[in-house]
């Protein structure tokens, strides 16, 4: 059975920086690109970031390049997202997501919250 | 970056049959089809339809996409109560280098 279990979000001044993580079970983690998408409170789903399998190509949103960056480590079967200049619009649900052509397996999320 | 359009809401009674769309354009929707996932309140995204306009395995079969030109649709026959849900289309786009999402639509089963 494919999972994926977020962990790291919590409160967060502006300004401040987090680091979360994804564990993947159930799948070979390395044949595969991996994403994180986000949710604002009431609102609708925003890609973040994406990474290949082996780690060489990344691609971000354009409103968190330069803050956000992504990365994998294969023989761990994690993927992770740090974040670093936070803002209160960055406030969401984060979602790990694994990408077989399209978001086929979703993480339950962790709650980031930005706000002093 | 932008993305792609959906209609906010869409209401039909019990057993009817509900499409939804999502607009895009050439360097998305166009290029390689919009995928649909389905989310109910408090629970993560659920992937129906491939871009392929395919199912995945477990989807039940009254749930249908296809695509026109730079518009994507998803057809759900029979609605059930449990249809009831936010509905988001998403598509990769070429000249973004970055995956979009759809706004989404709010089905409301009456």
């Amino acid at each position: 059975e494919v999972q994926l279990v977020e962990s790291g979000g919590g409160l967060v001044q502006p300004g401040g920086s987090l680091r979360l993580s994804c564990a993947a079970s159930g799948f070979t983690f390395s044949n595969y690109w991996m994403n994180w998408v986000r949710q604002a409170p009431g609102k609708g789903l925003e890609w973040v970031a994406n990474i290949k399998q082996d780690g060489s190509e990344k691609y971000y949103v354009d409103s968190v390049k330069g803050r956000f960056t992504i990365s994998r480590d294969n023989a761990k079967n994690s993927l992770y997202l740090q974040m670093n200049s936070l803002r209160a619009e960055d406030t969401a649900v984060y979602y790990c997501v694994r990408d077989y052509g399209d978001f086929d397996y979703w993480g339950q999320g962790t709650l980031v919250t930005v706000s002093s | 970056q932008a993305g792609l359009t959906q209609p906010p809401s869409v209401s039909k009674g019990l057993r009817q049959t509900a499409t939804l769309t999502c607009t895009g354009n050439s360097n998305n929707v166009g290029n390689q089809g919009a995928a649909w996932l389905q989310q109910h309140q408090g629970h993560p995204p659920k992937l129906l339809s491939y871009r392929n306009n395919n199912r995945p395995s477990g989807i039940s079969e009254r749930f249908s996409a296809s695509r026109s030109g730079n518009t994507a649709s998803l057809t759900i026959t029979g609605l059930q109560p449990e249809d009831e849900a936010d509905y988001y289309c998403s598509a990769w786009d070429s000249s973004l280098s970055a995956w979009v999402f759809g706004g989404g639509t709010k089905l409301t089963v009456l």
